[in-house]
């Protein structure tokens, strides 16, 4: 199947900073990505729809303010934590639609702030 | 919001055994899929079945759906200590149109014992 990766895997950062995570779909174009967040022992919760070149469409209580995504290219879309708290603290996992509608998702970024 | 609800929570069989989970879903969908993650990493698909289908078989892996239920069961034959992982079943609504959209259920944790 295809591939989707996240960098980083893991980062751990202060409270007050932001951090940036890419998701790639290393071959096949995504026209769509997800952006997905888990906090321990709880399912993944849908935070945001990104179509290529287009503002993401954010799920109700997500502040947009505070994740930032960008999907400038059919390969890369960003999420970026900022002012990152304690709270913020979790598994973020993106997910890459093809052209056919199958979903790939990536293997995750944990996220812990200090 | 979530969508799926697995049942059981937990499960806990020995190697060899037959493991069932089952999935509730509330609205109507294009498409039911089921994935396993293992601890504190990323998303592995397992099987995808569409809303015309009824059964669908991948391996040890049997996976239906009832519509009329709303409804899914997953199961895994003569399962193995390496099948041990958290197990969601993922719905895409019927109308999501071109964002299809996946909603995690909160999930099964399966542990096989040797």
């Amino acid at each position: 199947g295809a591939v989707v990766s996240q960098h980083p895997s893991w980062v751990i950062c202060k409270s007050g900073t932001s951090v940036k995570i890419e998701c790639r779909s290393l071959d096949f174009q995504a026209t769509t990505m997800f952006w997905y967040r888990q906090f321990p022992k709880q399912s993944l919760m849908l935070m945001a729809t990104s179509n290529e070149g287009s503002k993401a469409t954010y799920e109700q209580g997500v502040e947009k303010d505070k994740f930032l995504i960008n999907h400038a290219s059919l390969t890369l879309s960003t999420l970026t934590v900022t002012s990152a708290h304690p709270e913020d603290s979790s598994f973020y996992i993106c997910s890459a639609r093809d052209q056919v509608a199958e979903q790939f998702f990536g293997p995750g970024t944990r996220l812990t702030v200090l | 919001s979530q969508q799926g609800e697995e049942d059981p929570q937990a499960l806990s069989i020995q190697e060899g055994e037959n493991a069932t989970m089952n999935c509730s879903y509330k609205t109507s969908i294009n498409n039911l899929q089921w994935y396993r993650q293992n601890s504190g990493r990323g998303l592995v698909h397992l099987i995808l079945i569409r809303s015309n289908e009824r059964e669908k078989h991948s391996g040890r892996l049997r996976v239906t759906l009832d519509t009329s239920k709303k409804s899914s069961s997953l199961l895994i034959t003569a399962s193995r200590a390496a099948d041990t992982a958290s197990y969601f079943c993922a719905t895409v609504p019927m109308g999501s149109g071109g964002y299809q959209k996946v909603t995690f259920g909160i999930g099964t944790k399966l542990q096989v014992i040797p």
